[in-house]
């Protein structure tokens, strides 16, 4: 079956340091990946999108990979801030489907 | 910046009521999609519409739900007969094109109550 998961536990980062979120996908071909930040009790706000032929993408202080022999995008976020805490999703779309899945999504909290 | 637009923010109803969950995208935006969140739970794809005609739809998306753009800018999701389980939050989000550039634009989102 398809699944896309995530760092299922939170993660917790001291300030300045570099936190790095996982998303792991099995049974799709996305044709790019895209990463969400969603705070309580709103919407998701686009982040970055990498598409399949890319391995690497940066936008200010993040970065993100995507390793489609590995089926795994990583997301870094450097010198984090406590700004930066919140709940990380990414999210693909199939090569042969025009909807956009969800992760269950990675709670940062940066301390 | 331009935003995606919901309304109400809260919406409370008994069971069995219909709801209409209004949401206003990007002037320029063509493709409108309606997602749910459960609380706790992930995201999920509802429906995606463009050229006035749904795209794809999900299996959540049954007969009870239908969808809307009524007049050129408002985009709407109703929900005919409300059961407990359409508890959640419901976000509405748009893409200039298929979201390969710039990604989606969610709104903030109606958080829908069913008592």
């Amino acid at each position: 079956s398809q699944k896309i998961e995530q760092n299922s536990e939170a993660l917790n980062i001291q300030e300045g340091k570099t936190a790095t979120l996982t998303c792991n996908y099995t049974n799709y071909s996305p044709a790019y990946l895209q990463w969400y930040r969603q705070d309580p009790g709103r919407g998701p706000v686009f982040l970055l999108l990498i598409r399949e032929n890319e391995k690497e993408k940066r936008k200010e202080r993040l970065k993100v990979t995507f390793d489609t022999t590995l089926k795994q995008s990583l997301f870094h976020i450097t010198a984090s801030q406590p700004a930066d805490s919140a709940t990380y999703l990414c999210a693909l779309k199939h090569n042969q489907g025009g909807k956009l899945i969800f992760g269950q999504g990675t709670e940062l909290s940066v301390k | 910046e331009p935003e995606v637009t919901q309304t109400p923010s809260h919406q409370v109803t008994q069971m069995g009521q219909e709801v209409i969950l209004r949401c206003v995208p990007i002037s320029n935006h063509l493709y409108f999609y309606w997602y749910r969140q459960i609380l706790g739970q992930k995201v999920e794809f509802l429906v995606s519409f463009y050229n006035n005609e749904i795209s794809e739809k999900s299996e959540i998306f049954d007969d009870q739900f239908s969808v809307e753009r009524p007049d050129g800018s408002n985009f709407t999701l109703k929900i005919r007969s409300t059961k407990l389980e359409d508890s959640a939050m419901y976000f509405c989000a748009s893409t200039i094109g298929t979201g390969e550039v710039s990604g989606y634009t969610f709104g903030s989102g109606t958080r829908l109550t069913v008592v």
